[in-house]
């Protein structure tokens, strides 16, 4: 079945770590994106690529890096110089970017102490 | 400033008892309307596009409208399974970067 995987499901790090959160997709989509989930509040974007070797900055970019050298993959990097990293991280592809319906993964709860 | 401001926040309902869900938003240029259901612990999943004012989309024991202003989630007879919570996300310029979403209703139906 196609589908988006991400990993792993937790992820516990110290203050002060990098740490990568992985996602992949087998849907043969161009645009992947990366969302954060915090309670109470709307699902905010943090990066979106269109295509390979090419992606943008979304609301919420700062302390947050990516990678896409294959159309599969979409690996978020959280750096120790994103102030509040704890929450639920959500990687979603789509068919195109032209509001086309997204397709999410199960998600990545990262938990830094 | 665009929004979306969904209600109920949270609502509980006894298996077969219909009510609707509301998203409402304040954005101008509307793209697309998009409703997705929510697991806890998982990702959402996408359950209807509505483009223009008076669409509906209906998929088992669920329908979906739109309006200018807002759109409804109508669940008629449900279920436990559905208990969920559910989402909108509107698209008000070109581009799925261009999504609001909202905060969400979390829906319990009990047994």
């Amino acid at each position: 079945d196609g589908g988006i995987t991400q990993s792993p499901k937790y992820l516990f790090r110290k203050e002060g770590q990098n740490v990568t959160l992985s996602c992949e997709q087998n849907l043969n989509h161009d645009a992947m994106y990366w969302y954060r989930q915090d309670p109470g509040q709307g699902l905010r974007l943090i990066y979106y690529s269109q295509i390979v070797n090419d992606f943008q900055k979304g609301d919420i970019a700062e302390g947050y890096s990516v990678s896409r050298e294959k159309k599969e993959s979409f690996p978020l990097t959280v750096t120790s110089a994103q102030k509040n990293p704890t929450a639920f991280y959500l990687c979603a592809s789509s068919v195109n970017r032209q509001n086309s319906p997204l397709h999410f993964g199960n998600g990545t709860r990262l938990t830094v102490t | 400033e665009d929004q979306v401001t969904q209600s109920p926040e949270a609502l509980r309902l006894q298996e077969g008892e219909s009510s609707s869900l509301n998203c409402s938003y304040t954005v101008s240029g509307l793209r697309g309307l998009f409703w997705y259901r929510q697991d806890p612990g998982k990702g959402p999943e996408f359950l209807f596009t509505l483009y223009s004012a008076g669409e509906e989309k209906e998929k088992e024991r669920l329908k979906a409208t739109l309006t200018k202003k807002e759109s409804f989630l109508h669940i008629t007879a449900p279920k436990p399974e559905d208990s969920a919570t559910y989402l909108c996300a509107v698209g008000w310029n070109f581009g799925n970067e261009k999504l609001t979403f909202g905060t969400g209703t979390r829906l319990t139906i009990i047994p």
